[in-house]
């Protein structure tokens, strides 16, 4: 049973345009809703989280978005840069589980 | 800096080998964890650590175990390699509750099994 869908395997977005990443998730105990970055050959570097009890937080050029009563997280990256081009992956915590739970990855790509 | 070490960032193992992944952590976290990453499948848990000399099993332990001797190392062992363990291995550590903290990841293994 997946708890977890992040259903675009990529997605493609001009410079300085909006980039929305989003996840689905099935688990109503989760608290803690994370999102991470990884660039090829390097381990994932945490980017932006938010708590159940927040619908938005926001750090520079990154917001994520959570709507509870849909079960929807998304990530908007604005402006967008080149350097943005990564895989992201939404990452999924609390309630009773011990690790997170990761969706299964966005390739963003940012053309100049 | 704070820092999760995994010993090798390209490995090449022949078929029936037993290989041993290497991580360290220098932050004092009480939870460690193995996953692996492949293309079209995101990360998947294979072992996870909350304390010394204890393990958990995550969604995909078959054919790996591990080893948490110290707090501050978690090695992950292939018993007898095979090529569909070829994949891309991240260990990562967090202090306390992992949704609240989330993880600090390392590295990664790449590991080809031949």
């Amino acid at each position: 049973d997946q708890q977890v869908k992040q259903n675009s395997p990529s997605l493609s977005v001009q410079e300085g345009r909006i980039s929305i990443l989003n996840c689905d998730y099935t688990n109503s105990m989760f608290d803690y809703f994370l999102w991470y970055k990884k660039y090829p050959a390097e381990g994932p570097t945490f980017l932006i989280s938010i708590s159940s009890i927040k619908d938005k937080n926001e750090d520079g050029r990154f917001t994520v978005f959570l709507n509870k009563s849909a079960k929807h997280l998304s990530l908007h990256i604005v402006p967008s840069q080149p350097g943005d081009s990564a895989v992201y992956f939404c990452a999924f915590g609390g309630g009773s589980q011990g690790n997170l739970i990761f969706g299964k990855g966005t390739k963003l790509s940012v053309k100049p | 800096d704070v820092k999760v070490t995994q010993s090798s960032r390209y490995l090449v193992k022949r078929t029936g080998e037993k290989v041993f992944l290497e991580c360290v952590q220098d932050m004092d976290h009480e939870n460690m964890f193995w996953y692996r990453q492949d293309p079209g499948l995101g990360l998947r848990l294979i072992y996870f650590s909350y304390d010394v000399k204890m393990k958990e099993k995550g969604d995909i332990p078959e054919g790996y175990s591990v080893s948490r001797e110290k707090k501050e190392r978690f090695s992950l062992i292939l018993e007898s390699a095979s090529t569909n363990q070829t994949s891309m291995y991240l260990c990562a550590s967090s202090p306390g509750s992992p949704g609240e903290h989330g993880y600090t990841f390392g590295s990664g293994t790449r590991l080809t099994v031949v």
